[in-house]
């Protein structure tokens, strides 16, 4: 099972709205609704921000949004903010009943 | 409050194993699959399997099938995972994460991280 492909990086100034793509097959992100996102900081423990593709944790910001169209699923965070700086992960469930992570994408704050 | 406490860090040679332990607290321990999840340095994140802790059913990528065996303990709230004949290509920080309350496959809560060096 290949990685998901995401964009290597993506930035934004703060205050504007990014989004990062998660493209796979109808095996994978096409074919089920459970797409998730985690955010990443160097050493920390990965946090799940989105979850069966549109939705969030109780408690999350909702500057932090999910959808998806055929076999490419989408994160965008609204209102660019420094904290936001972190490598961002999709994964999704697949047809042999597995899990796969996109290969990951480095959000930079200018 | 959910706590997964992994053990600390490892090193071993090729060709060893390694046993790394994630002891669950703070909810229904045989009501949430546990799934291992590894970053190589420089990489992105790589899911390895799932556990149902009520049973011990397990499924695992291919890419480790044959390799890597996940076992879990209730009396003990533990869930294991064995990776065998490493090589160079398995250092990395190994995490568990439980299913979310939220559904399958997404995962609210996480381990500290196990680094795993594999180095002659």
């Amino acid at each position: 099972q290949s990685a998901l492909t995401q964009p290597a990086s993506v930035s934004g100034s703060p205050g504007q709205s990014i989004t990062i793509s998660c493209t796979g097959t109808s095996s994978d992100v096409g074919g089920y609704n459970y797409v998730s996102w985690y955010q990443h900081h160097p050493g920390k423990a990965p946090k799940l921000m989105i979850y069966e593709v549109s939705n969030r944790p109780s408690g999350l910001s909702n500057r932090f949004s999910g959808s998806k169209s055929g076999n490419t699923a989408s994160l965008t965070i609204s209102g660019l903010q420094a904290e936001d700086e972190a490598d961002y992960y999709c994964s999704s469930y697949t047809s042999n009943s597995t899990l796969v992570f996109g290969s990951g994408t480095k959000v930079t704050v200018l | 409050q959910v706590q997964l406490v992994q053990s600390g860090a490892e090193l071993k040679k090729p060709g060893a194993s390694v046993k790394v332990s994630c002891k669950a607290s703070g909810y229904s321990f045989t009501t949430y699959y546990m799934h291992w999840v590894r970053q190589a340095p420089g990489q992105g994140l790589e899911w390895m399997g799932v556990i149902n802790p009520s049973g011990g059913s397990t499924t695992y990528t291919l890419k480790f099938q044959g390799r890597v065996t996940l076992t879990s303990d209730t009396s003990t709230s533990t869930v294991y995972m064995e990776l065998k004949s490493l090589r160079s290509e398995d250092t990395a920080v190994y995490y568990c994460a439980r299913d979310s309350d939220y559904g399958d496959f997404a995962f609210d809560y996480w381990g500290q991280g196990t680094p795993v060096t594999v180095s002659s």
